[in-house]
């Protein structure tokens, strides 16, 4: 089976621009989580979807959300970008159990 | 709430000697844990996975881990380091029964040395 893909790998943007992420699970897989990776937070959880239903949020602001699809596929989308948006956002797919299996992310610098 | 500590935020070994990563969590429920690797660049690949059947579980590459709920432990363990071993290693603990978020360590970066 292919993994988890995200596209794009790299972004560059500039402060109050938005942008949005995407990412395809593992087929059959049918929830998608989403995390933000940077060097002073770590990692990250930002929201889970399930059947393209939200199932679960991290504490981050409202501009950070996300959809699923009904073929599992997932967006992201960040609106009015901060200088600390910089980072490596992970996608993550699983079948509905515990265990997640990430993509190689998506790394978006805001300038 | 659950979370892991990871002590040890750099680690160096020399290739062939034992590695231990240490992991400590907190969780008020019966915990879900796991172990990543980090390879520059990449995004995260699954090691191994605690899931309250056998508490010493095996991994990919040779690693292991060992689950002591008296120490809220969940050691990551290989006995002779490898070069390909070089990375960054992440110990998280799962939200709990029915949620797919994962609470993470803050990373134990291994050096293996020549």
């Amino acid at each position: 089976k292919a993994g988890v893909t995200q596209t794009p790998r790299y972004l560059i943007k500039t402060r109050g621009q938005q942008v949005t992420l995407s990412c395809s699970p593992i087929s059959g897989h049918r929830s998608v989580s989403w995390y933000q990776q940077t060097p002073g937070q770590g990692l990250q959880f930002l929201f889970e979807y399930f059947s393209e239903t939200q199932r679960n949020k991290g504490n981050f602001p409202g501009r950070f959300s996300g959809r699923q699809f009904s073929n599992s596929r997932s967006e992201m989308n960040v609106s009015t970008l901060e200088l600390g948006d910089s980072a490596l956002y992970l996608c993550a797919s699983s079948s509905g159990g515990e265990t997640q299996y990430f993509g190689p992310g998506t790394r978006l610098l805001v300038l | 709430a659950q979370s892991v500590t990871q002590l040890g935020s750099h680690v160096s070994v020399s290739e062939g000697a034992l590695v231990l990563l240490r992991c400590n969590y907190s969780s008020s429920v019966p915990p879900y844990l796991f172990w990543y690797v980090q390879y520059p660049n990449q995004g995260l690949q699954l090691l191994l996975k605690y899931t309250s059947a056998a508490t010493l579980v095996k991994g990919i590459n040779g690693f292991e881990a060992e689950f002591k709920k008296s120490e809220t432990s969940f050691h990551l363990t290989k006995p002779s380091a490898h070069m390909s071993d070089a990375a960054e290693y992440f110990c998280a603990v799962s939200g709990g029964t029915g949620a797919n978020n994962l609470f993470f360590g803050t990373g134990t970066r291994l050096t293996v040395i020549p």
